[in-house]
Parts: structure tokens; sequence; C-alpha cells
């Protein structure tokens, strides 16, 4: 089955400092994969969007880039954090063979930039 | 672009009791529309989903959510609320586009359900 990792679960980070989150997918391959982020009281926008390696997409101007090394794994990062960049940040993969599978989101990382 | 509404954000209902969260949808063509559930501090659950077909369709947990093009809305719905089902419910829609335009969805600002005992 497939399974998706996110971490930190949490990280509380000044502002000016670097940031990078974490995410692998596990037993599926080429998948397509998503970040999102939940401001507190509010719906989840999209930020990014790979699909495949080395391929991002921005969805909205901000202080974030994302990147795809590896098939499995992507990254969310920033090189100088903003107050505005707290939020709940929240990976998902979809089956890119498959136009009527689900999105499948990991648990999560809170970010609280002080 | 494709929008969604959720215009209850929060909703107490005692336990026991009937509950209909509402979702109103934008797009121009039928989308593919979900129903997420958000426990707190926890990623997104898959409640159920809808793609074509029967527009009455049967999630996890007993939930259910009826389609109604003339509407524009997809409501979810259960018979009977158990203090679990206490949580953020989300509803989202996404073209029905193969590719890169799937998993793009579009979400609702969300409805906080509580339940009282």
């Amino acid at each position: 089955s497939q399974t998706i990792h996110q971490w930190p679960a949490t990280l509380v980070q000044p502002v000016g400092s670097p940031l990078s989150l974490e995410c692998t997918v596990e037993g599926t391959s080429n998948p397509n994969l998503y970040w999102y982020r939940q401001a507190a009281g509010r719906g989840l926008q999209l930020l990014f969007y790979s699909v495949g390696i080395g391929q991002i997409s921005s969805e909205v101007p901000q202080n974030l880039s994302a990147s795809r090394p590896q098939d499995r794994q992507f990254i969310l990062s920033s090189k100088k954090l903003l107050l505005s960049d707290s939020g709940f940040y929240l990976c998902a993969w979809v089956r890119s063979s498959s136009y009527n599978s689900p999105l499948h989101f990991g648990n999560g990382t809170r970010l609280t930039v002080t | 672009a494709q929008s969604v509404t959720q215009p209850d954000i929060h909703i107490t209902v005692s336990e026991g009791a009937s509950l209909e969260l509402r979702c109103n949808y934008s797009y121009g063509a039928t989308p593919y529309l979900f129903w997420y559930v958000q426990s707190p501090g926890q990623g997104l659950q898959l409640l159920l989903k809808y793609f074509s077909g029967d527009t009455l369709v049967q999630g996890i947990k007993g939930f259910e959510a009826e389609f109604k093009r003339s509407q524009s809305s997809f409501n979810l719905r259960k018979p009977s609320v158990h203090w679990s089902d206490a949580a953020e419910y989300f509803c989202a829609v996404g073209a029905p586009a193969g590719g890169t335009s799937y998993g793009k969805l579009t979400f609702g600002q969300g409805t906080i359900l509580t339940v009282h005992p």
C-alpha cells in the first residue's frame, strides 16, 4: 500500500531563518506531488505541484520554493522565513496514471515563525 | 476559475442527531467533487468522492453526499452523528482533466463540527 510521510511534524523558526520541509511517498512510482498551505481559520491553498523529477510549478508568488530531487521526494524550502509563512503545510500525492484516483494527504507540518 | 463555498463556518449538533454540511461550487462543467475530514493537527482524510454516475455517493464512516447539478451543490450528510465525528470538514472541487490538473483542488474554507453529548 502507499504511504506518505512528512517531517517534521512541528517546527518553530525565527524570522529570517531558512526552512526545509520534506515529504516522501512510498509504494508508488511517478506520483504527482503537491504542497498545500493551510493558514489559521482558512482553507487550503495550493502552493506548488510537480509531475516529475525536477519539474515544479508554482501556483502563487511567495517567499517559498519547492524541489523534487527524486521521484518520490518533494521538498519545500525558504531562504529567509517571514512571519506570514506561519501555517500548516500539507504534502499530497495522486496517482498520475489514474484520472479518477483521489488525492492523499500527509499528516502535515505545523510551522510557527516567531 | 473554480470556487467552493461552505456557508457554515461552525455547526453544533447533538450526538445521535442528523447532520448536513453544505457545499456549493462554481465550475464551468461537471467537476470532480470531494469531501475531506481533518482532525486537529492532522492531515486530511478522504471521506468520499464524486467523479460521475450515481449522484448519491457513499463514503467512509457512514457519510454520504449528493451531487445536485441544478443547484451546484454537493452536500454531506450523516443520519446519526457520533462524538468522534467532531472535526473540520472540507469540500473540494477538481478539474476533470487528466495529468497535472487533477490534484489542483480548490477547497472551501471548511466547516467545524462540534458534537454535544
